[in-house]
């Protein structure tokens, strides 16, 4: 039972245009999310998060979007870079538990130049 | 300031043999966690402690042992590989969560093991 889904394996878009990458959850518990980028022979590394006391969170050219009632969240990169391309994981946590994070699936981010 | 560092990078084993990760930390981080990698599954947390002298399972605990004996260093063992252990492991430390503030994990580059 996957509580943290991410549909969409792959998303290629062109240099410039904005890469907009979706995360489902299913467990209400839920109150942190992140998401973290992942290059090849790399660990993740941190990017942006929000609380679930939060709707949006913007740093730079990231904004993590998060809508409680549908269990969804979303990150938009804008303007998407080439040094963009990476895969994007999402990730939720509770409170308690040392704050374990369930992890998606991944989502391949390829920006064209 | 090295981060998180994992040893080794690469390993190949038979079947039934036995072997040990290592995770070693320099921020003072309370919180440690192994976590494997699989094509089209993410993360999924193996093991984790909240402290020297602490461990508890995660997802996946099943044919691996941790051990915390020092804070800066967390230890997974496979003690009889099996082909369904073929992952990369990778390690994460964190400062503790005091009353449920999140803390972010950094993780270590990863170990790419293969069991034949």
């Amino acid at each position: 039972d996957q509580q943290v889904k991410q549909n969409s394996p792959s998303l290629s878009v062109q240099e410039g245009r904005i890469s907009i990458l979706n995360c489902d959850y299913t467990n209400s518990m839920f109150d942190y999310f992140l998401w973290y980028k992942k290059y090849p022979a790399e660990g993740p590394t941190f990017l942006i998060s929000i609380s679930s006391i939060k709707d949006k969170n913007e740093d730079g050219r990231f904004t993590v979007f998060l809508n409680k009632s549908a269990k969804h969240l979303s990150l938009h990169i804008v303007p998407s870079q080439p040094g963009d391309s990476a895969v994007y994981f999402c990730a939720a946590t509770r409170s308690g538990s040392a704050r374990q994070l369930t992890f998606g699936s991944g989502t391949q981010l390829t920006v064209l130049p | 300031n090295a981060g998180v560092t994992q040893t080794p990078k690469f390993r190949v084993l038979k079947t039934g043999q036995s072997m040990t990760l290592l995770c070693a930390q320099d921020m003072n981080h309370e919180y440690m966690y192994w976590y494997r990698q699989d094509p089209g599954m993410g993360l999924r947390l193996i093991h984790y402690s909240v402290g020297e002298g602490t461990t508890a399972k995660g997802e996946v605990p099943d044919g691996y042992n941790v051990s915390r004996l020092k804070k800066q260093n967390f230890l997974l063992g496979l003690e009889s590989a099996a082909p369904s252990q073929t992952s990369v492991y990778f390690c994460a430390s964190s400062y503790s969560s005091i009353s449920g503030i999140y803390n972010e994990q950094f993780f270590g580059p990863g170990t790419r093991l293969t069991v034949l």
